[in-house]
């Protein structure tokens, strides 16, 4: 089975800081790759996803994330973060023929005006 | 992308009791999940449920402690049965759909989930 790992649990910044979300992942074959997130009181939304072909991609809210296949990762970044980024994200995997997510332990960001 | 909606949002229950969470999704889908999130702690898959079949648990899991209902292809409920307080989590639906046309994979969409706290 596979297993992500995320490398921080909880990140403090200021507004107009870079943000830098690391994701890795363990399965050797080919692998679906997501990020979620989840503002205060809300619901896990999909910020993000890689299935196959350009390995930058680009999600919602000016977020991107860059699959590395030979590191095994997914890092998440945003060049200029605000306060609404104020969130707890989560790095989720599958393998390309199954459907099972499995889900890293989530990255609380904290965004300081 | 599909709306999901879960009632309860949240519950107060005292061990021993059980609840049944409601999920009701706006188009049809062929899979829906279940997944749990233990305060401090990221998500788990409790189990899959296809309409028309059983549920399929993960390792951990177990149909009489968390039965499963799949009546058609909009709706699903989770029991947690003999309530413990450590079944306090929040629990959520999810559903797969394809993100569109030659899409080489599935997306899952999250319900808001449901608070549970048995005392």
């Amino acid at each position: 089975a596979q297993s992500v790992s995320q490398h921080n649990h909880h990140v403090i910044l200021s507004e107009a800081a870079s943000l830098e979300l690391g994701c890795n992942y363990s399965y050797g074959g080919t692998v679906n790759l997501f990020w979620y997130v989840q503002y205060p009181g809300q619901h896990l939304q999909l910020l993000l996803k890689y299935f196959s072909g350009d390995p930058l991609v680009k999600g919602i809210k000016g977020f991107e994330a860059e699959f590395i296949k030979s590191k095994f990762s997914f890092n998440l970044r945003k060049p200029s973060v605000q306060w609404s980024d104020t969130a707890e994200y989560f790095c989720a995997v599958t393998p390309s023929n199954d459907y099972k997510l499995s889900f890293g332990a989530g990255t609380t960001v904290t965004v300081r005006a | 992308s599909a709306v999901i909606s879960q009632k309860p949002s949240r519950d107060i229950c005292q061990r021993g009791t059980s609840l049944t969470i409601q999920c009701q999704v706006d188009s049809q889908v062929t899979m829906m999940f279940w997944y749990r999130q233990q305060p401090g702690q990221s998500l788990t898959l409790i189990a899959t449920a296809n309409q028309g079949s059983e549920a399929t648990y993960e390792s951990g899991f177990v149909i009489d402690k968390f039965p499963i209902s799949r009546p058609n292809l909009t709706f699903s409920t989770l029991t947690v049965s003999n309530m413990s307080p450590e079944d306090s989590s929040i629990y959520l639906c999810s559903v797969e759909a394809r993100p569109g046309q030659g899409a080489s994979g599935y997306e899952q969409y999250f319900g808001p989930g449901t608070r549970l706290t048995v005392t």
